[in-house]
């Protein structure tokens, strides 16, 4: 994988689903991996940064898992809520000072 | 605590017109600042990054260039703008690499 790759593109679940979506990136020489909150007509907003192999980390229904070895990341939403609909953006940096973004996962959840 | 700010908000601007879109950042010291572009239906791509004054390292080829004048002064600078110009353009800061990056509110660019 050269690039960083997010699925699914778009997401449309009920509110109380739990849904989970995968950020691929290059395995090789690896910094950190992003992942951001993009809700309409705001800023990009930082969830987590990891670093280290089988990290997991947590903010209230939201969490995220690393895996550095096969370059993939999933992030996790328990119970949505119609308002964690937004698009949902990982990034990965390797040891230079820039972050290479996906495409996004847009989350719809309807009431 | 520290602030972003980007102006102008929303820019209007006709083809081979120049442009200036400036970042500035408060309450922190030498940080990393980024330009980026979305442009319509495409993801966030990085235009510009820099880790000090007078450091600029432009990743896409364009008719756009960047500068840091002051330590927490980003601008982002084109002499002539193109159609392919347009886009929402988010200026960023970060202490480093293993950490978030910190979005200001936009400038939503229309080159007519």
């Amino acid at each position: 994988i050269l690039n960083v790759e997010q699925s699914p593109q778009s997401l449309h679940v009920q509110e109380g689903d739990s849904t989970n979506f995968t950020c691929s990136f290059p395995s090789s020489n690896f910094y950190a991996l992003h992942w951001y909150r993009w809700e309409t007509a705001k800023s990009p907003e930082a969830l987590f940064v990891m670093t280290l192999n089988g990290d997991e980390k947590k903010k209230g229904r939201i969490s995220a898992t690393l895996n550095t070895k096969e370059g993939y990341s999933y992030l996790y939403i328990k119970g949505s809520q119609p308002e964690d609909s937004a698009t949902y953006l990982c990034a990965h940096s390797d040891s230079s000072y820039k972050l290479i973004f996906g495409s996004g996962t847009r989350l719809l959840v309807r009431p | 605590s520290q602030t972003i700010h980007q102006w102008p908000a929303t820019l209007v601007q006709p083809v081979g017109s120049p442009l200036s879109l400036e970042c500035t950042v408060e309450g922190t010291s030498n940080p990393n600042l980024y330009w980026y572009r979305q442009a319509a239906g495409r993801g966030l791509q990085l235009l510009f990054y820099s880790v000090g004054i007078g450091q600029i390292s432009s990743e896409v080829p364009q008719n756009l260039s960047a500068s840091r004048p002051q330590d927490r002064q980003f601008i982002l600078s084109s002499k002539k703008l193109l159609l392919s110009d347009s886009g929402f353009y988010l200026c960023a800061w970060s202490v480093g690499t293993l950490y978030e990056q910190y979005f200001g509110p936009g400038t939503r660019l229309t080159v007519t």
